[in-house]
């Protein structure tokens, strides 16, 4: 099983529509996670932290499910803004552990 | 924007050359960390620093290195460059929690000819 796996995508939605993302990760003991948000040919922006009891954000929803070592990621109400790669991010939360991005989900919001 | 900022923006090199990439952390950020991103995949973690010390290694030969400075700014350096070296060079600052949001600069892209 990969580090932190993400399905590559291309998801393709119709503006207005939600969609969500699941990303997976290996290390039982990781401490940490988030969602990036990467524009082409931009850095990577924070989305959002992943929090244990689950967070929102306007009409971002972000959950960790760490029994069976998933984040996931909703998005209501899709804009052709949100249009951009989404990058699930895990911290083992060790100092001997690297930080580990997936590589990312594509999402184009359709008009 | 995120106050880390990264020199060059654009960098062409050829094979067997060596290369200094530079990054200034945001301000209050004493943690640096080096991230390659080749085209379509997500960035690979190359190494932090904290208060100018190594701290934390990925996968990558000894030919990369870097240094921290006093004023926790930071240099990565790649020698004898190859053909996959070629990738976007992302810095990220953050608060010296390895757990803490890590805020990125705009990358360095590099080619290697």
């Amino acid at each position: 099983r990969k580090e932190v796996e993400q399905d590559p995508g291309p998801f393709n939605v119709p503006e207005g529509a939600t969609v969500a993302f699941n990303c997976t990760y290996s290390n039982s003991a990781s401490q940490s996670f988030f969602w990036y948000r990467q524009d082409c040919r931009k850095e990577p922006k924070l989305l959002m932290s992943v929090y244990s009891s689950g967070n929102e954000d306007g009409r971002f929803t972000a959950q960790l499910n760490r029994a069976s070592q998933y984040i996931s990621l909703l998005i209501r109400d899709s804009k052709l803004s949100d249009s951009a790669t989404y990058l699930c991010v895990v911290n083992p939360g060790n100092r001997d552990d690297k930080i580990i991005f997936g590589k990312g989900t594509r999402l184009h919001i359709l008009p | 924007e995120t106050g880390v900022t990264q020199s060059p923006t654009h960098l062409i090199k050829t094979r067997g050359q060596q290369v200094t990439l530079r990054c200034s952390s945001q301000s209050g950020h004493n943690t640096v960390s080096w991230y390659q991103q080749a085209l379509g995949q997500g960035p690979q973690f190359i190494f932090q620093y904290y208060r100018e010390e190594e701290n934390g290694r990925g996968n990558f030969p000894p030919r990369f290195s870097g240094l921290q400075f006093p004023n926790y700014s930071s240099e990565l350096n790649v020698n004898a460059l190859e053909l996959d070296d070629s990738a976007l060079y992302l810095c990220a600052s953050s608060l010296p929690s390895k757990g803490e949001t890590q805020y990125f600069g705009p990358g360095t892209r590099l080619l290697v000819l």
